[in-house]
């Protein structure tokens, strides 16, 4: 299996900030990752898909990069809105894994 | 509007069976492949089945295989999950996705449902 690690765990942040969230994937996945924002009680949403293209809907401010193994995605002046967990995916090959996800807290 | 609603969660003893059900709209539903998506209380994401749209295709992730069945009627436009033999540690909030952007069988999850709560305990 794929594993998908992501860092940091959590990031507190305050409104208008830059954050990073990282993943890296433990084999190569070429350009199959995607990255997901879940909020308490709510089904996860997709963000970014093949690793760079935003989904349909998202707010600019977000944007996903990265080949192979390591990836990013940047939130790059964080709203209110934002303070949610990250996910990232790979979809390379079975089975499609997750990272274990990054919480974005408010500072 | 694409929408997925999740039915047929609740309370299960372990060794018991449940059924679930996600009825799906606004989309041609035997175009896409379907999945299944849990979350344990408080822990990560794990894909445990993925359907075809054609329904002639499945998956499953090594904890459930022999366990659960996926299918699909696409005349209904409906997901099933059967799940037998349970275990406490299937408890989870268990999502409905659909697998609609990628190709092949490399996809990414672009619509989900609200998700229904199984709780495997005695």
């Amino acid at each position: 299996d794929i594993q998908m690690t992501q860092s940091p765990s959590s990031v507190s942040a305050s409104v208008g900030d830059r954050v990073t969230i990282t993943c890296r994937a433990s084999q190569g996945i070429s350009s199959w990752l995607a990255w997901y924002q879940q909020k308490p009680g709510k089904a996860p949403k997709l963000l970014i898909y093949g690793a760079s293209s935003l989904q349909s809907g998202v707010p600019s401010r977000f944007s996903g990069s990265g080949s192979g193994t390591d990836f990013t995605l940047t939130i790059s002046s964080l709203q209110p809105e934002d303070f949610a967990t990250y996910y990232c995916q790979q979809a390379n090959s079975f089975p499609w894994t997750f990272g274990q996800g990054t919480k974005v807290e408010i500072k | 509007e694409v929408q997925l609603l999740e039915s047929g969660g609740g309370l299960v003893q372990p060794g018991g069976s449940l059924r679930l059900s996600c009825a799906a709209s606004g989309f041609t539903f035997n175009s896409d492949a379907m999945s299944w998506v849990r979350q344990a209380p408080g822990k990560g994401l794990e894909c445990v089945s993925v359907i075809s749209g054609s329904g002639g295709s499945t998956y499953y992730s090594d904890p459930v295989k022999g366990r659960f069945t996926i299918s699909r009627d696409n005349s209904k436009n409906t997901l099933y999950l059967q799940m037998n033999s349970l275990r406490a540690e299937d408890t989870a909030v268990y999502y409905c996705a659909k697998a609609g952007e990628g190709s092949g069988w490399k996809r990414f999850f672009d619509y989900w449902g609200q998700g229904t709560l199984v709780t495997v305990s005695s």
